[in-house]
This record gives C-alpha cells, sequence and structure tokens, in this order.
C-alpha cells in the first residue's frame, strides 16, 4: 500500500476562517511533507517533520501551522489566509534516508 | 546548489508518436532522480526512479536511465497514448526534492 490520503479534496474559506488539512499514511513512513503548488508550476516545500519533529520550515508565514500528532497523521492548521494562499497543497511521506517520496491527491484551497 | 531542468512544454503529440522529455540536472554529490507525472486535477505520482549512475527506472512503457556523464535523466516512451497526457515532473533528491518546471504533454487521437 503506497496509498497518502487527504482531506477536504475542496476548501474554500474566508479570510477570517480557521480551518484544518489533514493527511494520513499508513505505509510505517517516519517522514511527512506539507507543499504548496501553485497552478502550472512544481510543488514548493514548505514544512517536513521527521520522526514527528519539525525539521524543515521553509520560511513559511505564521499563518500556516503544521501539526504532527503522530506517525501517520500530518495537519495543516490555517487563520487568517490571504487570496494568494489559493493553491493545491499536497502531502508527501517518505522513510526517512529513502528518498522516494509518495504524494497525496492534494486539497484544492481558495481563499475568498 | 541542487537544481534540475527539464524541457520546456507544452508538448503536443500524436497517438503512437514517440516521447522524449529531457530533463539535466546539477548537484554536488549523487542524487536520486525521479519522474513524477501529474493528471489533471491530481496530486503527485511517482512514475519512475534511479538511485544511481547507469540505471534505468520504467514504469507503463516509460523509461529514464540515469547518464551521470551526461548529468541526465531523460524520459522516454515508445508509443504514448491519450491517456498520457498530463504533466510530468523531474526531480532529484540528495538533501530535499529539488522539481524541474514541469513539461505539459497533451496526446490527441
Amino acid at each position: 500500500d503506497t496509498e497518502v490520503t487527504q482531506t477536504p479534496k475542496h476548501l474554500v474559506m474566508g479570510m477570517t476562517n480557521k480551518k484544518s488539512l489533514k493527511c494520513e499514511q499508513h505505509m510505517g513512513h517516519r517522514a511527512m511533507y506539507w507543499y504548496k503548488q501553485k497552478a502550472k508550476k512544481p510543488p514548493e516545500l514548505m514544512f517536513v517533520y521527521s520522526y514527528e519533529k519539525l525539521s524543515i520550515n521553509e520560511s513559511v508565514p505564521s499563518r500556516f501551522s503544521p501539526e504532527c500528532p503522530n506517525s501517520s497523521l500530518l495537519n495543516l492548521h490555517l487563520h487568517a489566509l490571504q487570496p494568494e494562499d489559493s493553491a493545491l497543497y499536497l502531502c508527501a511521506s517518505s522513510q526517512p534516508g529513502t528518498h522516494t517520496q509518495y504524494f497525496g491527491p492534494g486539497t484544492r484551497l481558495t481563499v475568498l | 546548489g541542487d537544481s534540475v531542468t527539464q524541457m520546456e512544454g507544452p508538448v503536443t503529440l500524436s497517438e503512437e508518436a514517440c516521447l522524449t522529455i529531457n530533463c539535466t540536472y546539477t548537484a554536488t554529490g549523487y542524487p536520486s532522480l525521479f519522474w513524477y507525472v501529474q493528471y489533471p486535477g491530481e496530486g503527485l505520482q511517482l512514475l519512475l526512479k534511479a538511485t544511481k549512475a547507469d540505471d534505468k527506472g520504467s514504469n507503463k512503457g516509460f523509461e529514464a536511465t540515469y547518464r551521470k556523464e551526461t548529468t541526465s535523466f531523460h524520459l522516454e516512451k515508445g508509443s504514448v497514448q491519450v491517456s498520457d497526457s498530463a504533466v510530468y515532473f523531474c526531480a532529484l533528491d540528495q538533501n530535499d526534492m529539488r522539481f524541474g518546471a514541469g513539461t505539459r504533454l497533451t496526446v490527441k487521437p
């Protein structure tokens, strides 16, 4: 099973809302990632968790707050977003050291 | 730093035509190399990978060979289908994943 699941598939939110994106994998991977992908662009790395600890934060604004409650789950909490934050948010996982990342289907976020 | 350069798109082919999407990389060490495919409205799917020089990755009729001497990892398929229409990303991973800009392929019946 090489599946990473993400919910919701689509999300529309206002600039004052608080919402969360969820990601789950059951492959036993101990590294999990959040990427942001704008239209017609490659994914941009936002955060990396390794063994449930935040190891990389690519200078992401504080309105994005990641959380890794256990080795299978990864959340991205959203608050006071801007319209330019509208994008496809992708989660990925890998076994540390293997360099092979498996991606979920993404959450299409629209900020009004 | 590490980087990936892939051919500009879009690429439009007729069904059963041959496909080559060029990808070259710059890295100080020995990265793993990947091709990911993204179908419309979906996430990225791992298409194939190679972890060392001269390795050939293959999947679903697609192939790519890790060429260290030319720092290349070109994607090839002998006969494309309409269902291959997607965006293809070349990527390398040494300390973190670096993606190329993506190449949009459209296959017409």
